[in-house]
């Protein structure tokens, strides 16, 4: 069974603290994706990745920063959280055909 | 001034009944398109997908239709059940397996 595996559900910072947001496929999938989703905004990309090592900016990259260094694992940074990145967050990642997504991390930040 | 979201349009029908859940997508030159489905609490799920080289894909109680021409696709759901209430997005690519743009969502919602 193909796995998306998020490293928490939930998650509670405080503002300008450094965080830090795990992703592991297990399908040896080349491309990794992050998006944030909110209420009456849908699914929106924040960055993405088609190799390791390779990042491209997505639709909403400000105040975010990721890392490939392995092909299985995708991590998500916030440098200095702020209140506006409140949200649900959630990696995927896909071969030749459709995204498979993790079950998300639900971040609140003080 | 804060931005409002929209609310999510709404689909409610009786347990039993077929449901049609429709979405306009936004790029002619999409090669792929997909339906998800995501329950409260949950990453989205995969349905089904279709290619743009066919008009219609049928899966087990779920049919999508593409028109290429209107740039819209819907996803019907035989004898709706209430397992089924949740919210559905469609998401096209230029290319299978990279970036996908969703829609807005649909939430599905099966009175038993």
């Amino acid at each position: 069974d193909v796995k998306v595996t998020q490293s928490s559900r939930y998650l509670v910072k405080r503002t300008g603290e450094k965080v830090f947001l795990e992703c592991v496929q297990d399908m040896d999938h080349e491309n990794m994706f992050w998006y944030r989703q909110d209420p009456g905004l849908g699914l929106r990309l924040i960055y993405f990745s088609y190799d390791v090592k390779m990042k491209e900016k997505g639709d909403i990259p400000e105040g975010y920063s990721v890392s490939r260094e392995k092909k299985e694992r995708f991590s998500l940074i916030l440098e200095s959280a702020s209140t506006n990145q409140t949200s649900m967050y959630l990696c995927a990642s896909s071969g030749y055909n459709e995204q498979f997504f993790g079950p998300g991390t639900r971040l609140t930040v003080l | 001034g804060e931005s409002v979201g929209l609310h999510l349009p709404t689909l409610s029908v009786q347990e039993g009944d077929n449901s049609i859940i429709n979405c306009a997508y936004s790029n002619s030159a999409s090669d792929y398109f997909i339906w998800y489905k995501q329950e409260s609490g949950k990453g989205p799920q995969f349905i089904i997908d279709i290619r743009s080289n066919m008009d219609k894909r049928q899966g087990q109680r779920v049919t999508v239709l593409l028109n290429k021409t209107v740039k819209h696709l819907s996803l019907q759901i035989a004898a709706t059940q209430p397992g089924d209430s949740a919210v559905y997005f469609c998401a096209e690519t230029l290319n299978q397996g990279g970036k996908l743009i969703f829609g807005q969502g649909t939430e599905l919602s099966v009175k038993p």
